[in-house]
């Protein structure tokens, strides 16, 4: 059973442009979330996608946007990078319980590097 | 709002030895508190959780954490470690009625021989 996948997993970008990152949750979970973690931080919640819809939002900025396809896979787009979006991109995904997000399960992250 | 306080950034400790890493919450609903383990250039792996019931969790590699509601703390604890135990240790507590996780900024545990 594979896990939560991500791709690319390491990437370098300049400022200004726009990144796509891609996530496969794991089989059977049906809501996927996002995080950052910068270098020396504990992760920070982004959006969390469930039924292909956002369903709450962390303190980021519009640039930050997401999606989630039918089959459950989602994407993280951020678009006029700036330097500090410098980090590592967690993807995770969880099944819906009785209204709760269940145990997270993470993948092994995309590493962007803004230049 | 939630927020989540590991005391300790780095904790060196020797091989055998046991170890406790803190983490305090704040949280003005009930919450569910984990702690989740990062090893290097891998992602977040869980390692225990607490959501109801036993105050007193533990993991399948010699881990325990302990909810105590009085003193808004959620530490683990370990009574003899290895080598292989070092690793980042991030705690982590959700609200109940929200869907996001709020993270501790982690700490560093590093083993020695």
């Amino acid at each position: 059973d594979a896990g939560v996948t991500q791709s690319p997993t390491h990437l370098i970008k300049t400022r200004g442009q726009q990144v796509t990152l891609r996530c496969s949750p794991k089989s059977g979970h049906d809501t996927v979330s996002w995080y950052q973690q910068a270098l020396g931080q504990g992760p920070q919640f982004i959006f969390q996608y469930y039924e292909e819809e956002e369903r709450q939002r962390g303190n980021f900025p519009d640039r930050f946007s997401g999606h989630q396809f039918p089959n459950y896979s989602s994407e993280l787009n951020v678009n006029a990078l700036l330097l500090g979006d410098s980090a590592l991109y967690l993807c995770a995904s969880s099944l819906i319980s009785g209204g709760v997000t269940g145990e997270l399960f993470f993948g092994e992250g995309s590493r962007l590097t803004v230049l | 709002a939630q927020s989540v306080t590991q005391l300790d950034s780095q904790v060196p400790v020797f091989e055998e030895a046991p170890v406790e890493l803190r983490c305090n919450y704040s949280s003005s609903v009930s919450v569910y508190l984990f702690w989740y383990v990062q090893y290097p250039n891998q992602g977040l792996q869980l390692l225990l959780k607490y959501l109801s019931g036993s105050t007193l969790v533990e993991s399948i590699n010699g881990f325990e954490a302990e909810f105590n509601k009085s003193q808004t703390s959620f530490h683990l604890r370990k009574p003899s470690v290895h080598i292989s135990d070092t690793a980042e240790y991030f705690c982590a507590v959700s609200a109940s009625g929200t869907y996001k996780y709020i993270f501790g900024t982690g700490t560093r545990l590093k083993v020695l021989a």
